[in-house]
């Protein structure tokens, strides 16, 4: 299988602790997105990459939060200090900076998430 | 700035009836218009898309038209199977920037 990889698929952890995330796009994706979506809610943009850049952040991603996608290819994002508020799936994608065929800009793929409990 | 408003679930039918999910969205300039699915315990898929106004898009049965004028970009399907069971999110894409979701919508399909 081809696709979007994250890993783990599910974490617990205790309030105060650090928590790692790994996702793997899509070999020739150039672009890679986090994303988190709570309970109700739709996924909401965190920060993306287009290759080892981080682009854009969202004023979601506050500073216990770290992302890094260092040689263009994984993605980890990391977070330090971890509140009960940070419950939620995390959501990572990929895509091509220039679709092609049969694709449009913007058009992302998803991996099946990272599922975050704090207690 | 983008924003994404779609109708409040659970949508809830029996099978064979008719779905109509509706999606409407604020944005500058002309985005790209998406619908995604989320299957219980699986990740995003998705749908459909349509790029420019009066484009329709289509799979699996399921179809939605851009509609600029009316912002607009409703989710239909004629006769919906229990299969069909799942979130769905309208979203968009301005172009210069990442994707805008909805909030989703449940369906619930029953025998």
């Amino acid at each position: 299988d081809t696709g979007v990889s994250q890993d783990p698929r599910h974490k617990i952890t205790k309030r105060g602790q650090n928590v790692t995330f790994r996702c793997d796009p899509i070999s020739e994706h150039n672009r890679l997105y986090w994303y988190r979506q709570t309970l109700g809610q739709g996924p909401e943009f965190l920060t993306y990459f287009q290759n080892e850049a981080q682009l854009e952040k969202s004023r979601l991603l506050s500073d216990r939060f770290s992302a890094e996608r260092p040689k263009g290819s994984f993605s980890t994002l990391e977070i330090q200090r971890t509140e009960q508020g940070d419950s939620a799936m995390y959501l990572c994608a990929s895509s091509l900076m220039y679709p092609g065929p049969g694709l449009v800009t913007g058009e992302l793929f998803f991996g099946e998430g990272s599922r975050l409990t704090v207690l | 700035g983008n924003s994404v408003t779609q109708m409040e679930g659970p949508v809830t039918l029996s099978e064979e009836a008719f779905l109509t999910i509706n999606c409407t969205y604020t944005a500058t300039g002309y985005p790209s218009l998406f619908w995604y699915v989320q299957y219980p315990g699986e990740g995003l898929q998705l749908l459909l898309k349509a790029t420019k106004a009066d484009d329709k898009g289509s799979n699996k049965g399921f179809e939605a038209t851009y509609r600029k004028e009316t912002t607009s970009f409703h989710l239909e399907k004629g006769s919906v199977q229990v299969s069909d069971s799942a979130v769905y999110f309208c979203a968009l894409n301005p172009g210069y920037s990442t994707l805008t979701f909805g909030k989703g919508t449940m369906l619930l399909v029953s025998p």
